[in-house]
């Protein structure tokens, strides 16, 4: 079972629609869980952090994590073509200092 | 947050060779982690520098081939030797802070080994 676990997509979604990505992680123990976006070619850029239950909200991103599920998402309201590109979890296990990366899931957002 | 610059920023190199990467840090950090992406794939940790310290290796990479610098808490190295073809990827410098645990990236080294 991998540490973090994504749909690698590709996630579709019209422009103005919301758009859901998800992750799973393996580690019950897990404190800090984060949300990368990656464009082609880039290094990753951090756009959200969560660290307890329930939702986190930064302008249109919610981030949502379900400790008692190992679960968290990532919502994107009003998505816009600029929003098009590889969307990272990552989370720090138990112990651990570094970063769990899953494999991304591309979205792509259709004008 | 921290600003990390990385150094250079892609290259292209011949297999047998060796590339020092760079990367520095706009503040002291107590840890500098070193990620590489292979085409298409994820991030995956190499090691771990510490300042004063040996770097800490995760499996299935090793010394000889990733050697690593931490010589102060702004700084630190990384090395790809004797490269071979499978090494092009990009390779990624993170740090962590002392007042939370997230996560802030360099701008990457792409890199091309023919």
């Amino acid at each position: 079972q991998k540490e973090v676990e994504q749909n690698s997509g590709p996630l579709s979604v019209p422009e103005g629609a919301i758009a859901s990505l998800n992750c799973t992680y393996s580690d019950r123990g897990s404190q800090s869980f984060f949300w990368y976006r990656q464009y082609s070619g880039k290094s990753p850029e951090l756009i959200m952090s969560i660290y307890s239950n329930g939702d986190k909200e930064d302008g249109r991103f919610t981030a949502q994590l379900n400790k008692a599920s190992q679960y968290v998402s990532l919502l994107i309201r009003d998505s816009q073509p600029s929003d098009s590109a590889t969307y990272l979890c990552a989370v720090i296990k138990t112990g651990a200092n570094n970063l769990f990366f899953g494999t991304g899931t591309r979205l792509t957002v259709i004008p | 947050s921290a600003v990390i610059s990385q150094k250079p920023s892609r290259d292209i190199c011949q297999r047998g060779t060796s590339l020092t990467i760079q990367c520095q840090v706009d503040s002291q950090v107590t840890m500098m982690f070193w990620y590489r992406q292979q085409p298409g794939q994820s991030l995956t940790l190499i090691a771990t520098a510490n300042q004063g310290s040996e770097a800490t290796y995760e499996s299935g990479f090793v010394i000889d081939k990733f050697p690593i610098s931490r010589p102060n808490l702004t700084f630190s190295t990384l090395t790809v030797s004797n490269m071979s073809p499978e090494d092009s990827s990009i390779y990624l410098c993170s740090v962590d802070t002392v007042l939370n645990t997230e996560a802030f990236f360099g701008q990457g080294t792409r890199l091309t080994v023919v």
